[in-house]
């Protein structure tokens, strides 16, 4: 699977939008992208993936570039709660071990009044 | 959120003894997972499912056995826990149909956080 690259840390105010970078130059043509985010003491959630389109649910929007090397996870108007570790992840899909999803360091977000 | 529970949430048990971890989804999933967390090492995934009996190591499987019997229980058993296993273990389940390739996310547990004296 890719690697993938993220700030160790971001800040953002309450009610503005959040932009969370990753950074995948070694992504595969058959390599999703994933994120998940962990607040503390809970299980990882997960948010959105995509494999080249921009995504968007509930939660948040994915923008992939159309090189596919980086991506950007937006959260809309964040608040309070979605301080938290946000990880990206690349995957290709499929069954097995490939199924493992390798957690890098991954980007605390703190979310300030 | 999907519907996974761990049992126990917390606990606390000696060197050699065996511990058995409880995970229940109501998804009907067939994909499921334990994992482990641990400070500087992110989460290492233990054993996984993919099917009723069928089931397979991962990188961390030393010391750990899985057995799934029904589609909704996955056990993960610490035949005689060693202090190395204090750790925090998670459950993960994602859907899959077999013979098909599937890019489905996996959805976990709130874990359970286990102290091996």
């Amino acid at each position: 699977d890719a690697k993938t690259t993220q700030p160790p840390s971001m800040d953002c105010a309450e009610g503005r939008a959040a932009n969370l970078p990753c950074n995948h130059s070694t992504i595969s043509g058959n390599e999703y992208v994933y994120w998940y985010r962990q607040i503390h003491s809970q299980g990882p959630q997960y948010i959105i993936h995509g494999l080249k389109n921009n995504e968007t649910n509930e939660m948040a929007s994915l923008i992939i570039t159309e090189d596919r090397k980086s991506s950007t996870l937006i959260l809309p108007h964040a608040t309070l709660r979605d301080t938290a570790v946000y990880y990206c992840i690349v995957r290709v899909a499929g069954g097995g071990s490939n199924y493992k999803l390798t957690f890098g360091k991954g980007t605390l977000l703190t979310v300030n009044p | 959120d999907a519907g996974i529970t761990q049992s126990p949430r917390h606990k606390v048990t000696e060197t050699g003894t065996p511990v058995t971890l409880r995970c229940h989804q109501t998804e009907n999933h067939r994909y499921m997972y334990w994992y482990r967390q641990d400070p500087g090492h992110g989460l290492r995934l233990i054993h996984y499912s993919y099917g009723v009996k069928d089931t397979d190591k991962g990188e961390v499987s030393d010391g750990y056995s899985v057995s799934r019997s029904k589609t909704e229980d996955f056990l993960l058993t610490l035949e005689s826990a060693t202090s190395s296993q204090t750790s925090v273990y998670f459950c993960a389940i994602s859907e899959g149909t077999p013979g098909r390739v599937s890019n489905q996310p996996q959805h976990f547990g709130d874990g359970t956080r286990l102290s091996i004296l």
